[in-house]
């Protein structure tokens, strides 16, 4: 009864630098989302995916790119870490659009110095 | 883009005691949520709650929804230490996908 896994929890980035965030699932959830969490800002959608093989952007794309290779997996990835980009990143997953709540997963904190 | 907006920010109760906590929205809304989220942690759903609903329980929660005021409240009774908490509402986003948080509040139950 893993839910939704993130890795890693905690990563410190130099400008410029690239990383990969992955997020799994074991529900077999359609839906999978990535949110990053700022002070005093709740929740932000960066992009999301309504299924493999699919991807769209959401809220706050610039500076990410994602990719769902497979149903179970969801990838984030920061092709250049600004310091902006600091932030504790959230994955989610949903059976399906609107009617049911989220699976979090515990969250990465990334800094980028 | 359309988003909950928490009300208060920060509350602080002492155990026992009741905790309500309000959520504003500006569009209309098929289905509106709430989470826990406990420090360092990811969130955690609570009750989604249509929009032909007025209310609904679970536990010692219970949740309300005034479509004609575009507002939420959740009532926490009875409180516990263990309730202290950031809570959010989420909302319909624009996408039709996915929901908008708002910025959450902030609840301290002190024993």
């Amino acid at each position: 009864n893993a839910g939704v896994t993130q890795t890693p929890k905690f990563r410190v980035l130099k400008t410029g630098q690239s990383m990969t965030l992955l997020c799994a699932q074991d529900m077999n959830h359609e839906y999978m989302y990535w949110y990053r969490q700022d002070p005093g800002m709740g929740l932000r959608l960066i992009h999301y995916s309504v299924g493999e093989g699919t991807t769209a952007k959401g809220e706050v794309p610039d500076g990410y790119n994602v990719s769902r290779l497979k149903k179970q997996n969801f990838l984030l990835g920061l092709e250049s870490a600004a310091p902006s980009q600091t932030s504790v990143y959230f994955c989610a997953s949903s059976p399906a659009a609107g009617m049911y709540g989220y699976t979090f997963g515990s969250g990465t904190r990334l800094t980028v110095v | 883009s359309q988003q909950g907006e928490e009300d208060p920010q920060a509350l602080s109760i002492q155990e026992g005691e009741n905790a309500t906590m309000n959520c504003s929205y500006k569009t209309s809304i098929n289905n509106l949520q709430w989470y826990r989220q406990n420090s360092g942690r990811g969130l955690v759903h609570l009750i989604l709650i249509r929009s032909n609903e007025r209310e609904k329980h679970s536990g010692r929660l219970r949740v309300t929804l005034d479509t004609s005021k575009k507002s939420s409240s959740l009532l926490i009774t009875a409180s516990r230490a263990a309730d202290t908490a950031s809570y959010f509402c989420a909302t319909d986003g624009d996408y039709g996908q996915n929901f908008v948080f708002g910025p959450g509040t902030r609840l301290s139950v002190l024993p």
